[in-house]
């Protein structure tokens, strides 16, 4: 199964860019890339997925490598309540049934 | 609409009891998942629902973990008896399905803190 790497850590300052990367060397075809995260004592939420272009929503952006082995979530500008866990996981579209498997993922600290 | 369901939000037992946690997912949510969150790691899946059909549980230790999904709508998942390494949060998730493929979002309950003293 494909899996992802994650830095451990990053910090940002309130109201900056932040750019998470995610490398996923051993993609195929029919992974789609999937961002959550999660907030303290709460459970994961979505942030945002893509397949090969790159995607906009509300609550960020996703910038996908050509060759789809790397991307990159971007939270425009970070506020406190963006300090979470972020994970980067591939989901195969191609299958019946998922096949989830979440790293560690990126611990973001937001300093006022 | 309203989110998925868990409870209890917090349980300590000691080694070798039972536990039981119950997981209500969103009104029509077909897939339903339970995950093992132990501190400092990403969600582990153990084992995914299709309606009340599990189709993959090979992360699950069935020698002492159990799980069902009785009428395709709320999932108990069971620990008996409970060993040290089991302190984890336990976490429940549903999805809708599209044809044959997974959907594109899951969406997590709060989860239930398990402690083993």
């Amino acid at each position: 199964d494909a899996k992802t790497t994650q830095p451990n850590s990053m910090e940002s300052n309130e109201e900056e860019p932040v750019h998470l990367p995610c490398n996923h060397s051993t993609i195929s075809g029919t992974d789609y890339i999937h961002w959550y995260r999660q907030l303290p004592s709460q459970g994961p939420e979505y942030v945002i997925h893509g397949l090969t272009s790159n995607v906009n929503n509300r609550m960020a952006s996703l910038a996908i490598a050509e060759d789809r082995k790397s991307s990159t979530l971007i939270l425009h500008r970070a506020t406190l309540r963006d300090a979470a866990v972020y994970y980067c996981i591939l989901r195969d579209y191609g299958t019946s049934y998922d096949k989830v498997i979440f790293g560690p993922g990126t611990s973001l600290s937001v300093i006022p | 609409e309203a989110g998925v369901a868990q409870s209890p939000r917090y349980k300590i037992i000691e080694k070798r009891q039972s536990v039981a946690f119950w997981c209500n997912p969103i009104s029509g949510h077909a897939t339903l998942y339970w995950y093992q969150q132990i501190l400092g790691q990403g969600p582990k899946l153990l084992i995914q629902f299709q309606n009340n059909g599990v189709v993959d549980d090979s992360q699950l230790p069935k020698d002492r973990f159990s799980a069902e999904r009785l009428k395709g709508v709320d999932s108990t998942l069971k620990i008996q008896p409970a060993k040290l390494e089991d302190s984890a949060v336990y976490l429940c998730a549903s999805s809708l399905r599209v044809g044959d493929r997974v959907a594109d979002t899951q969406y997590f309950g709060p989860g239930t803190r398990l402690t083993v003293l």
